[in-house]
This record gives structure tokens, sequence and C-alpha cells, in this order.
């Protein structure tokens, strides 16, 4: 079946630094893939999606482009901040039909230093 | 900007006893989920919703679990009898449908089972 591979964490980082959390997945298909984040105590909020291959999808200073000949879609930032700070999941949309469900990376926790 | 609704934000049960949990989705959407996510673990699907009728459910999601949109707002998860291994995060999503595919997920219910 599909799945996602994040790079293991904790991250720990200062202010300014250049981030990257990689994400793999494996899929039959095509799916749609996506980066949320869960601030502490809240739940999960969309970041960013791609929906096809060579597609970026970018909010608040992150990236990620969806690369089909790697199967990656790592999440970057240029200068992180602490607010930042935050656990990240990637995860896949297999788009199958009957297969209505978003699977899951094990998400990575970064931390940002001041 | 509307959003996924949960109650309640915490629930304290014994095990053995039932619990529900309530969500209410974004009004114009028509796929429902719900997620969960144990404690420094992945969150994983629990079952998917649509049309009055569970359309793809996981394995987790046993004869324990139930749920139901019981009127035009309210979309719940009924556990009906605790575990100690229950005790996690639930999360409801929900989508408009299936060519917008975002989820939008709702802040969550803290499930504590002694």
């Amino acid at each position: 079946g599909d799945s996602v591979t994040q790079m293991e964490g904790p991250v720990t980082l200062s202010e300014e630094a250049f981030l990257t959390i990689n994400c793999t997945y494996t899929a039959t298909g095509y799916p749609s893939l996506f980066w949320y984040v869960q601030y502490p105590g809240e739940g999960l909020q969309l970041l960013l999606k791609a929906t096809k291959a060579d597609d970026k999808g970018s909010n608040k200073g992150f990236e990620a482009t969806y690369r089909k000949e790697t199967t990656s879609f790592h999440l970057e930032k240029g200068s992180v901040q602490v607010s930042d700070s935050a656990v990240y999941f990637c995860a896949s949309d297999p788009l199958i039909q009957g297969a209505q469900k978003l699977v899951f990376g094990q998400g990575t926790r970064l931390t940002i230093n001041p | 900007e509307p959003e996924v609704t949960q109650t309640p934000s915490h629930q304290v049960t014994q095990m053995g006893q039932e619990v529900i949990l309530r969500c209410v989705p974004i009004s114009n959407h028509l796929y429902f989920y719900w997620y969960r996510q144990i404690l420094g673990q992945k969150v994983e699907f629990l079952v998917s919703f649509y049309n009055n009728e569970i359309s793809e459910k996981s394995e987790i999601f046993d004869d324990q679990f139930s749920v139901e949109r019981p009127d035009g707002s309210n979309f719940t998860l009924k556990i009906r009898s605790t575990k100690l291994e229950d005790s996690a995060m639930y999360f409801c999503a929900s989508i408009q449908d299936r060519v917008q595919e975002t989820q939008y997920f709702g802040p969550g219910t803290r499930l504590l089972v002694l």
C-alpha cells in the first residue's frame, strides 16, 4: 500500500538557519502530496500542497516540490524563525476511488532556538 | 474562514465506558473523516464517511467504533467500550469534494482512558 517516510527528528536549528525536512513516498498511482503543521497544543493545519509532478507548493516562506523521479516532497525554508517550532507531517492522498484517506509520515519535531 | 470544530477538547473516561466525540464539519463539505494520533506516533486514518455511509475504514476501526451523522451538521465517533489503548488525540476532517482534495482538520479531542 501507499506509505510516507519522513526524516527522523527531532531537528534543532538556530534562528535564520536553512531548513530541509525530507519526505519520500511510495504509491501505486499519482497521489497528491501535502505538508501539515501541528503547533504545540493545536490541531493539524495545512501548510502547503502539490497535486502533480513538478508542482511547487509554497506558504509562509516554506516550499516543497513534487518530484516524481525521486518520489520525494522535501520541505524547505530559507530562514527559519522561532515561531516555526512545531511538528511537521508529510502526507499523501492516493486519490484512488474508495481510498479516501490521507497517509501520514511519522512527523518531524522542529525546534528553533533564538 | 470556515473551520472544523470538535467537542470536547479533552475527555477523561474509565475503561469500559462509552464515549462520543463530536465534530461539526465545514458546512458545504460532503466527505468526513476521523483520524487518531497516539501520543508521539503517526496520525492514523480510522474511517471515511460519505452520503450517510462509511466509504472506507481501517483495521483499527473495529466493532467497538461507530460513526454517525445524526443531523445536517454533526458528525460523531462513538467508542462503545473504551480500552486503555484508545487513549489518543482524535481528529475530525472534512473536504468539499474529491476534486478539491484538501482535508481540513479540527483541533482534535484528547481522550484519556484510565
